[in-house]
């Protein structure tokens, strides 16, 4: 059985700090998705990694991913209040068929002025 | 062009009851996928259609069914309704199913169970 874990699940920042979410999944996969969560709304694409090495950046949100280690990073840079949300990263184990994503549990992160 | 679509947004059911929620994707996206998210836990893949066959499944019980329409749109049914299924239900659509295909997902439907 796939297993996604993320730490911290609970992180409170300050305003202009630095930080590193992890994701660690215990198969194979090649194929690594992080989302945003706002309070009671759905889930907002963030990163789309797809092999060994990729690293994507969108502002002050940058994700890497290493498969040989299994593990994913979302590094928050100067961190800002509007980042405050709970992240996800799911794993996509189907080898090409149909099992849906594997979340982790989340990491809800309060960025404070 | 509109997102992920999702109907009803809220709805209370009691114990015992049958419920049925909607999902339009993606305009041309034709796989459909639906995920039970309790409070305070990620999502849970509950199935996946694609070209309306079932192409997964999580698990669920047999209480928990689902069908992908000729228009791709869907439906998640839940009969027998328990306290346990309070959740908030997600679609996601993607081009096709499997694959590298990013998942969008809608705005969900919170079921309350009472």
């Amino acid at each position: 059985e796939l297993k996604v874990e993320q730490n911290p699940l609970f992180l409170s920042m300050q305003e202009g700090k630095n930080y590193t979410i992890y994701c660690n999944y215990s198969t194979t996969s090649d194929r690594l998705y992080w989302y945003r969560q706002d309070p009671g709304k759905s889930l907002e694409s963030l990163f789309v990694l797809l092999s060994n090495g990729a690293v994507k950046q969108e502002g002050r949100l940058m994700a890497s991913l290493d498969t040989k280690a299994r593990l994913s990073t979302l590094h928050i840079t100067a961190a800002v209040h509007d980042l405050s949300a709970t992240y996800f990263c799911a794993v996509d184990d189907s080898g090409g068929g149909a099992d849906g994503l594997t979340f982790g549990k989340g990491t809800h992160l309060i960025i404070q002025p | 062009d509109a997102g992920v679509t999702q109907s009803p947004t809220h709805l209370i059911k009691t114990r015992g009851q049958h419920v049925t929620l909607r999902c339009s994707p993606i305009s041309g996206h034709k796989s459909v996928s639906w995920y039970q998210q309790v409070l305070g836990q990620g999502p849970q893949f509950i199935f996946q259609y694609y070209e309306k066959e079932e192409r997964g499944r999580g698990n669920f019980p047999d209480r928990f069914s689902a069908r992908q329409f000729p228009n791709y749109s869907s439906e998640l049914n839940v009969n027998a309704l328990l306290l346990g299924d309070s959740a908030l239900y997600l679609c996601a659509s993607s081009l096709v199913a499997g694959g590298s295909y990013e998942q969008y997902f809608g705005p969900g439907t919170r079921l309350t169970v009472t």
